[in-house]
């Protein structure tokens, strides 16, 4: 069983720039949420993928956009990057019908400057 | 919205000690989970608790969700080193779409 897989591991952007994260969900699980972690906070919702739709969505401007394709991969595109989007962005992939119980990447770790 | 409020925020114990963590919130929850996150990494699934009363162990963890499932509890016997981490509570509401909503967690050091 392959566990969920973040590419990159760590990213620098500069504040204007558009950036995708890539995620790679458990086999079997058809379900994908996105969360940006800031410092010592809890996860915070970004938006969540059922199927290649999305589910449900956090409280994040709209330049926080995603995907999930066929092979419920999904990726995070943020447009516009503002120097507080620096942060960990962690992907989770769950069995819809299971959706609470959530499976972790190790994160991307996102710095703009 | 629904909040969780976690408590403390920062345990610092020496090995061997009892301890308890707290996840609470004014809603009510279908469900909830408790995951374990260590620096660098992604949260990683303890338990799920699902019926209101609810006791679950897993070796030195025990987990209790409340009877009227608006809160639960985490206590960890004879702590260890490799216990030393970031606890993190997280529920769902009940019916409909899933929208997880995590607590601020608990970090706990465990000092050997």
């Amino acid at each position: 069983e392959t566990g969920v897989t973040q590419s990159p591991t760590h990213l620098i952007k500069t504040r204007g720039q558009q950036v995708t994260l890539r995620c790679s969900s458990q086999s079997g699980h058809n379900t994908v949420s996105w969360y940006q972690q800031a410092l010592g906070q809890g996860p915070q919702f970004i938006f969540q993928y059922y199927r290649e739709e999305e589910n449900g969505r956090g409280n994040f401007p709209p330049r926080f956009s995603g995907l999930q394709f066929p092979n419920y991969s999904s990726e995070l595109n943020v447009n516009a990057l503002e120097l507080d989007d620096s942060a960990p962005y962690l992907c989770a992939s769950s069995l819809a019908r299971r959706g609470a119980e959530q499976y972790f990447g190790p994160g991307t770790r996102l710095t703009v400057t | 919205t629904q909040l969780l409020e976690q408590s403390p925020q920062f345990l610092s114990i020496q090995e061997g000690e009892n301890l308890t963590v707290y996840c609470n919130s004014s809603s009510v929850f279908s469900s909830l989970q408790w995951y374990r996150q260590e620096p660098g990494e992604g949260p990683v699934l303890l338990v799920t608790v699902v019926t209101g009363g609810e006791v679950k162990k897993l070796k030195r963890l025990t987990f209790q969700f409340g009877d009227a499932r608006k809160d639960s509890s985490l206590h960890i016997t004879a702590a260890q080193p490799g216990d030393t981490g970031l606890y993190l509570c997280a529920g769902g509401g009940p019916g409909g779409s899933y929208i997880p909503t995590f607590g601020r967690g608990t970090s706990l050091i465990v000092h050997p």
